[in-house]
């Protein structure tokens, strides 16, 4: 049973360039969220999709977009980098239309470091 | 909102007991979440708690009090690789079931 998958690994951008971020999720799941966690914290919200749609955000810039595909994967778009948009990104997948039920399963996240 | 605390960082020896509080203030309550996360690596779901109690799987047991916005997750007999940060994560009742995580507790298990 394949676990929820990140490329790439890791990443270095340099100031004002663009990103993008992929994310394949658990067999069988339908939901992606999407994270941002900076060194010494907790994950932080930045979106989910379901059904190829922008389900819910978090208190993120426009800068930060995405995009869920048929097959349920999905990808993270950050435009115009900052450097305080250096951090580990986390994907996480799980199944359903948010029932409370529900438990997220993270991939091996995607180390950004923007210079 | 949602507000969570939990200790930044923790010690305890090999084969000991050890217990990692979690508290949190929400608008409404409808899950909490323990994760473990080893340095540079994904988070690992441990356990749910929804009702009050304690749920116990194995060496990991996690207890919740709603009335007093109050987890705590119970680790016996541990081993130097449960050397790891730990996550509290709550959900609200508000209709977007996404969690909340905490800063998260480093536990160190030494020899």
């Amino acid at each position: 049973d394949a676990g929820v998958t990140q490329s790439p690994t890791h990443l270095i951008k340099t100031r004002g360039q663009q990103v993008t971020l992929r994310c394949s999720p658990k067999s069988g799941h339908d939901t992606v969220s999407w994270y941002q966690q900076a060194l010494g914290q907790g994950p932080q919200f930045i979106f989910q999709y379901y059904e190829e749609e922008e389900r819910q955000r978090g208190n993120f810039p426009d800068r930060f977009s995405g995009h869920q595909f048929p097959n349920y994967s999905s990808e993270l778009n950050v435009n115009a980098l900052l450097l305080g948009d250096s951090a580990l990104y986390l994907c996480a997948s799980s199944l359903g239309a948010g029932e409370s039920t529900d438990t997220q399963y993270f991939g091996p996240g995607t180390r950004l470091t923007v210079l | 909102g949602q507000n969570i605390d939990q200790p930044t960082e923790m010690t305890a020896t090999e084969g000991a007991i050890v217990q990692i509080n979690c508290t949190y203030q929400t608008s409404g309550f409808n899950g909490l979440f323990w994760y473990q996360q080893h340095a540079g690596e994904a988070p690992t779901f441990l356990s749910y708690n929804v009702l009050d109690g304690l749920e116990e799987k194995g060496r990991f047991s996690s207890f919740l009090s709603r009335s007093k916005g109050y987890s705590y997750l119970l680790l016996k007999e541990l081993q130097m690789k449960d050397s790891a940060s730990y996550l509290c994560a709550v959900r609200d009742s508000g209709g977007s079931y996404i969690p909340t995580f905490g800063r998260g507790t480093s536990l160190i298990v030494h020899p």
